[in-house]
């Protein structure tokens, strides 16, 4: 199989705090990964593309210098909520794919991060 | 940008039933997935369709990637109190998976009445 872990699995931090997001792959290598938000009651949105060792990139909407992504390995993407305020309350889920080098590779979800900021 | 349309929103079923729920979009997709949620948890991948036309099965469940490109369907037969949760359509543009997001669906509830 494959296995997508994040770190914390939830977090409550004050106005104005940043939040780091850990993702990782387990047991396979992931030179892509992505970050989602889903508002309670509502569907996954992608946020941002992670690529190893080059720049993400943001879906529109997305601020950059507030989400920011790091993914300096083949298995762990960051995402750090600078300056979190109320409103960037959400769940956090990131997902991996797993080359196969076939033509159906797939794309594995982690279990999610619930961020509240108070 | 692009959009998914998922129907129904939620199911209210019996035990034993069979469910069946789907998705359209106005834009074409290469690939089509069926993810299952449930409540704080990240999505599970149920079936991945990667040609038109193409019905595949897991178990109870089959789907089908439409031969438009633009919809799909998913089918749960003789549904089990476990099948309880929300249900995600995803279309996406790559290939095969590739490194494209995804663009989900607003999701089914499918609860059962035992």
């Amino acid at each position: 199989g494959a296995v997508v872990s994040q770190h914390p699995s939830w977090v409550i931090c004050k106005s104005g705090t940043s939040v780091k997001i850990e993702c990782r792959s387990l047991d396979f290598q992931a030179t892509t990964m992505f970050w989602y938000r889903q508002f309670p009651k509502q569907s996954l949105m992608l946020m941002a593309t992670s690529n190893e060792g080059s720049k993400a990139t943001y879906e529109q909407g997305v601020e950059k210098d507030k989400f920011l992504i790091n993914h300096a390995s083949l298995t762990l993407s960051t995402l750090t909520v600078t300056s979190a305020h109320p409103e960037d309350s959400s769940f956090y889920i990131c997902s991996a794919i797993k080359r196969t080098g076939a033509a159906a590779d797939t794309q594995y979800f982690g279990p999610g991060t619930r961020l509240t900021v108070l | 940008g692009q959009q998914l349309n998922q129907s129904p929103q939620s199911m209210f079923i019996q035990e034993g039933e069979d469910v069946s729920m789907n998705c359209t979009s106005s834009s074409i997709f290469n690939t089509w997935l069926w993810y299952k949620q449930d409540p704080g948890e990240g999505p599970v991948l149920l079936i991945a369709l990667y040609k038109a036309g193409e019905l595949t099965s897991n178990g109870r469940l089959t789907a089908q990637f439409g031969t438009t490109r633009k919809d799909s369907f998913l089918n749960i037969s003789a549904s089990i109190p476990s099948d309880v949760g929300i249900y995600f359509c995803a279309g996406q543009l790559a290939l095969g998976g590739g490194a494209d997001g995804l663009t989900f669906g607003k999701g089914t509830h499918l609860i059962i009445q035992p």
